[in-house]
């Protein structure tokens, strides 16, 4: 089964920092881009960034470009978003979610999300 | 990137239709066979229901339909069940060199 599961979220108080973790299993990781997707409880989905396959090119949301790195560890098969300068507009629910590597915007598996919470 | 347009809510009965629309630019929607589809029901992680504008992904009912024109994409559910009941998310790949992908703000499913 292709699963993903997210770690790291928690209460960080305004200006601090976060290191998520999303652990994948059942299928290449390798092999296929990664992206993080954040979502306010009870608001839309938000893409936030995204990892080639090997690490090398990495995208981001204008919200967050300058304070978050993704990155990945790929004998791990493990993605990572290292998150800084955190203000209370990045609280949400953080998705790890995999991209086919045959077909763009296909968003298949989803972890079940880690809730991070800034806050004084 | 602006967020992808759609409705906030819909509702059908049992066993009617209910159609879902999208509206996004030129740079999105319209430039590529690129939109997807996710069904969230609350609490839980959003599930991929429709990819490349009308494919279904093995074990999605094909109750589910998807399709598009011009900026504006569409996802139909047929037959509405009680377990459709959910938010309904559409996302297209942007082809920015800065924003690979917008999602649509959400439509809400009630099934009455």
């Amino acid at each position: 089964e292709e699963q993903l599961v997210e770690s790291g979220g928690g209460l960080v108080q305004p200006g601090g920092s976060l290191r998520l973790s999303c652990a994948a299993s059942g299928f290449t990781f390798s092999s296929d881009w990664m992206h993080w997707v954040r979502q306010v409880p009870g608001k839309g989905l938000v893409w936030v960034s995204r990892s080639n396959s090997d690490g090398t090119r990495t995208t981001y949301a204008d919200s967050v470009r300058g304070r978050f790195t993704i990155s990945r560890d790929n004998a791990k098969s493990t993605l990572y978003l290292q998150m800084n300068s955190l203000t209370a507009e990045d609280s949400a629910v953080y998705y790890c979610a995999r991209e086919h590597s045959t077909s763009y915007n296909r968003f298949d598996p989803w972890g079940q999300g880690t809730l991070v919470t800034v806050s004084s | 990137q602006s967020a992808l347009t759609q409705p906030p809510s819909a509702s059908g009965s049992p066993g009617q239709s209910v159609t879902i629309s999208c509206t996004g630019t030129s740079s999105d929607i319209n430039a590529y066979d690129s939109v997807s589809w996710y069904q969230q029901h609350p609490g839980k992680a959003p599930k991929l229901m429709i990819y490349e504008v009308s494919k279904r992904p093995s074990g999605v009912p094909d109750r589910f339909s998807g399709s598009k024109s011009g900026n504006t994409a569409s996802l139909t559910v047929s037959g509405l069940q009680a377990e459709d009941e959910a938010d309904y998310y559409c996302s297209s790949y942007a082809g920015n060199s800065n924003i690979d992908v917008v999602f649509g703000g959400g439509t809400k499913v009630t099934v009455l």
